[in-house]
């Protein structure tokens, strides 16, 4: 079973700043590294997937780098609404698919 | 525009059984990889099972192995996940997703339901 793990737990930044999210896998999973978004109440939404595509409507400022165990997740500059809970997931040696624990990124 | 409603959760007692289903439009089913993923209260996110586009293969966690059965019925554009032998840590939000791309297995998550909540307890 591929193990992911983010880091760093949370992240407690202010808007305009920049956010830097860290996923490492436990063996290589190529590029097949996808990252998901979810807010309180609500369901995840994709947001990159193959480590650096961004999926249909998120907007520019998100973007995703890696391959093989160390992937990244920048959000270049946070909006209001970028205050969530990100994971990372991987499809590359599965089942199981597996996720990473999530990181909280809050207003400081 | 893709929706999917999942419906049919609610209480029940440990060892007991629940069927959840989720019912799919705007897309093809036939031609998507379908999961579950579900997340207990305030924890991340556990894949649960997916079936392939093709219908016939089926794959699951080892910690629902031979309680849940998933299965889907395109004529009725639903997915289903019969859960049996339901034990406490079974309690949680149970999503219903849809991969990225027609065809294979890729397990892309790109549209998610709004999720219905299983609480097992007696």
């Amino acid at each position: 079973e591929v193990v992911l793990t983010q880091s760093p737990a949370t992240l407690s930044l202010s808007p305009g700043e920049r956010a830097t999210l860290s996923c490492r896998a436990s063996q290589s999973v190529n590029n097949y590294l996808a990252w998901y978004q979810q807010k309180p109440g609500q369901a995840p939404r994709l947001l990159i997937y193959d480590a650096s595509n961004r999926a249909t409507g998120i907007p520019a400022r998100f973007s995703g780098s890696g391959f093989g165990t160390d992937f990244t997740l920048t959000i270049s500059s946070l909006e209001p609404e970028d205050f969530a809970v990100y994971y990372c997931q991987q499809r590359f040696n599965w089942p199981p698919l597996t996720f990473g624990g999530g990181t909280k990124v809050e207003i400081k | 525009e893709v929706q999917l409603v999942e419906s049919g959760g609610g209480l029940v007692q440990p060892g007991g059984s629940l069927r959840i289903s989720c019912a799919a439009s705007g897309f093809t089913l036939s031609s998507h990889a379908m999961s579950w993923v579900r997340q207990a209260p305030g924890k991340g996110l556990e894949w649960v099972s997916s079936i392939v586009a093709n219908g016939v293969d089926i794959y699951y966690a080892n910690s629902v192995k031979g309680r849940f059965a998933m299965s889907r019925d395109t004529s009725k554009d639903t997915v289903y996940l019969q859960m049996n032998s339901l034990r406490v840590d079974d309690t949680a939000v149970y999503y219903c997703v849809k991969v990225l791309h027609p065809g294979g297995s890729n397990m892309i998550f790109d549209y998610w339901g709004q999720g219905t909540l299983v609480t097992v307890s007696s």
